[in-house]
């Protein structure tokens, strides 16, 4: 298994351009996230999906969009981006019960570094 | 909103030495807390999960308590190694479906 995989490793943009940040499994995980990681604040939940067809709201979700087509994938949209969107931004998944108690291990991706100026 | 405090944020070791990173947070209404290595430049890597009903877990050298009513957790690294440098976070995981809160982690440093 080839766990989480994200791409690109790394991307520069301009204020304003759009991008796809990729994320995929293939672990057959219900439940898949994106953070966002800053210097001095530690991980923050941008979205989260628990199957597909199915997307919330994290922490920190204005300027992201998120779909979930597959189980799979889960990619996360710029639409407009902004030197704030600067940062490291991991996917994550896990399994995900019927009941939605609880969850098991997240197992995550070696991130993407976006850099926007 | 459950907020993670970690303590100490960094810390510098000889190897060898036994060392405990500490994880309190506000909530204890959790259901499990993780507790993660991360390397510079690199991803997280999971090491050991607690469900809210266990005290302890155990991988290894590595050993991690939970004393949820209390909202503490540790990790005890025996026998420190330099391979072991890296960041250490804890997450713990509340009700539902949105994601784990982290604390910003101890930066752990295993002097040769």
């Amino acid at each position: 298994n080839a766990g989480v995989t994200q791409t690109p490793k790394f991307q520069v943009l301009k204020t304003g351009q759009s991008m796809t940040l990729q994320c995929a499994q293939d672990m057959n995980h219900e439940y898949m996230s994106w953070y966002r990681q800053d210097p001095g604040m530690g991980l923050r939940l941008i979205h989260y999906s628990v199957g597909a067809g199915i997307t919330d709201q994290g922490e920190v979700p204005n300027g992201y969009n998120v779909s979930r087509s597959t189980t799979e994938d889960f990619p996360l949209r710029l639409l407009s981006a902004a030197p704030s969107q600067t940062s490291v931004y991991f996917c994550a998944s896990s399994y995900w019960p019927k009941s939605g108690a609880s969850q098991e291990t997240q197992y995550f991706g070696p991130g993407t570094r976006l850099l926007v100026l | 909103k459950q907020e993670v405090t970690q303590i100490p944020a960094a810390l510098s070791v000889p190897e060898g030495e036994n060392l405990v990173l500490n994880c309190s947070f506000t909530d204890s209404a959790i259901y499990n807390l993780q507790w993660f290595r991360q390397d510079p430049g690199k991803g997280l890597t999971s090491l050991l999960l607690i469900q809210s009903s266990q005290r302890e877990q155990t991988s290894g050298r590595l050993n991690a308590s939970l004393d949820k009513s209390s909202g503490r957790s540790t990790l005890y690294i025996a026998a420190s190694q330099p391979g072991d440098s890296a960041t250490y976070l804890c997450a713990p995981k509340g009700g539902g479906a949105d994601g784990l809160t982290f604390g910003k982690g101890t930066h752990l440093i295993i002097q040769p």
